[in-house]
């Protein structure tokens, strides 16, 4: 397995800013999703994250609201713009190890709530 | 699209009585993946099914997929209050679709 660092662990942010949510692996990895789980419900899939590339997003999530940086094969940041309380949620990223389609590993998650 | 969908929404046992989770795809599914989750954690990998008809076992837990690979089930023998949280199938479609999560289903184990 690989150790996912997320950062900030928690937030209370103001209406209209931005936030950046940052994920570490300790190995290099190919595959790095993003996703939002909002409280009591399953988790959604925000993009995929691709080194050396844009996102790819999935329906419903744009880049404008959502911009998703990936650098290298072990570090991604997921940017919630202009936030609303609608976006209150948690933020998780994930590493599938093994290739595009195995099974994934999930970091701790970020809890954001906007007021 | 794809859509997974999963019964029961909530179970609440008592120890020791058995617990079956159902999870059912609109399309055929390429693999199928089980997730927990804990109150207050992230989401852990169980197992992943990948052929037609295929049953794995996890000491108390047992997982199947369907033949047309369109449903899976998960099944706990004896439950035990460590099993508390909510199980997640998840799955990638055959034709390319994305990867989707079911709404999943809670478990409580009263002692």
């Amino acid at each position: 397995s690989a150790v996912i660092s997320q950062k900030p662990s928690r937030d209370i942010c103001q209406r209209g800013t931005s936030l950046t949510i940052q994920c570490q692996v300790d190995s290099q990895v190919t595959m790095m999703f993003w996703y939002r789980q909002q409280p009591g419900q399953s988790l959604t899939l925000i993009a995929t994250a691709n080194q050396g590339s844009e996102a790819t997003y999935e329906s419903g999530f744009v880049i404008d609201k959502f911009p998703i940086s990936r650098p290298n094969l072990t570090f991604s940041t997921l940017t919630v713009s202009n936030m609303s309380p609608e976006d209150s949620s948690i933020y998780l990223c994930s590493v599938a190890l093994a290739g595009e389609r195995q099974p994934q590993h999930f970091g701790d998650g970020t809890r954001l709530s906007i007021l | 699209g794809q859509q997974v969908m999963q019964i029961p929404q909530y179970q609440h046992v008592q120890e020791g009585e058995d617990f079956t989770t159902y999870c059912n795809s609109s399309t055929t599914l390429s693999n199928i993946q089980w997730y927990k989750q804990r109150p207050g954690g992230h989401p852990v990998f169980l197992i992943q099914l990948v052929k037609s008809g295929e049953v794995k076992k996890q000491k108390r837990l047992t997982f199947q997929f369907g033949e047309a690979k369109k449903n899976s089930s998960l099944h706990i023998t004896a439950t035990q209050t460590t099993d508390v949280g909510t199980y997640f199938c998840a799955g990638w479609g055959v034709y390319g679709q994305n990867f989707v999560f079911g709404p999943g289903t809670r478990l409580s184990v009263l002692p």
